[in-house]
């Protein structure tokens, strides 16, 4: 059981807009920086989010983040095929003294 | 860039202690406000996030695993390692070794590659 809820899948088709929510408490979310990864089959994780709604250099803006609360969600509009892959958020909890990441969301492009 | 490489036995066996080291290329490890981190991935599973050495040295475990984990770094080699004393075959997993602070302060901005570790007689 995750201390970050995710939904375990989301599907859309080639070109549409989903969104993938990340639901937490006060002393996670709520009061603390989400950062969203990537993860492609058979590799590592990919920081594609940090501090709730930024992106590093070569990460497309097909990708944000947004924060309200306790809750974050990633965005990823004109999707890809290659866009199909498990995303997690994760962000510090403060009452844990630990970082924790959500469950993951297995993104299908059909 | 920095790049980060995970090297370790493959297979452990139970209650033995399981030892990872990260070497890191294209950077020193005594340069920058970074945290040097170890994350795993049980097969078909989520992310869990084991702990941290800070650039001060000072360490942050996953209160969980705290009494089994040490984290370490050796500037000469440009490396930091990770022991996890008496494991089980719940401690099978994909080891990422990864940095916090490149560009982003509360986030994993680099990855290694992973490498699976097998807890079994």
């Amino acid at each position: 059981q995750s201390v970050l809820t995710q939904p375990p899948s989301v599907s859309a088709a080639p070109g549409q807009k989903v969104t993938i929510s990340c639901s937490g408490s006060s002393s996670n979310i709520g009061n603390n920086y989400v950062s969203w990864y990537q993860q492609l089959p058979g590799t590592a994780p990919k920081l594609l989010i940090y501090d709730n709604n930024k992106r590093p250099s070569g990460i497309p803006d097909r990708f944000s983040g947004s924060k309200s609360g306790t809750s974050a969600t990633l965005g990823i509009t004109g999707l890809q095929t290659g866009d199909e892959a498990d995303y997690y958020c994760g962000t510090w909890d403060s009452s844990l003294s630990c970082w924790v990441f959500g469950g993951g969301t297995k993104l299908t492009v059909l | 860039q920095v790049q980060l490489q995970e090297s370790g036995p493959g297979l452990v066996k139970p209650s033995q202690t399981l030892s990872l080291t990260c070497t890191v290329s294209g950077g020193s490890i005594s340069s920058g406000d970074y945290y040097w981190s170890w994350i795993r991935q049980p097969p078909g599973k989520g992310l869990e996030w084991i702990g941290y050495i800070y650039y001060s040295g000072s360490t942050y475990y996953n209160p969980s695993l705290k009494s089994r984990v040490t984290i370490s770094v050796d500037t000469s080699k440009n490396q930091f390692s990770l022991k996890l004393s008496s494991v089980t075959a719940a401690d099978t997993a994909v080891y990422y070794c990864a940095i916090g602070g490149v560009i982003a302060p509360f986030a994993f901005d680099i990855w290694g590659q992973g490498t699976m570790v097998t807890v079994s007689s």
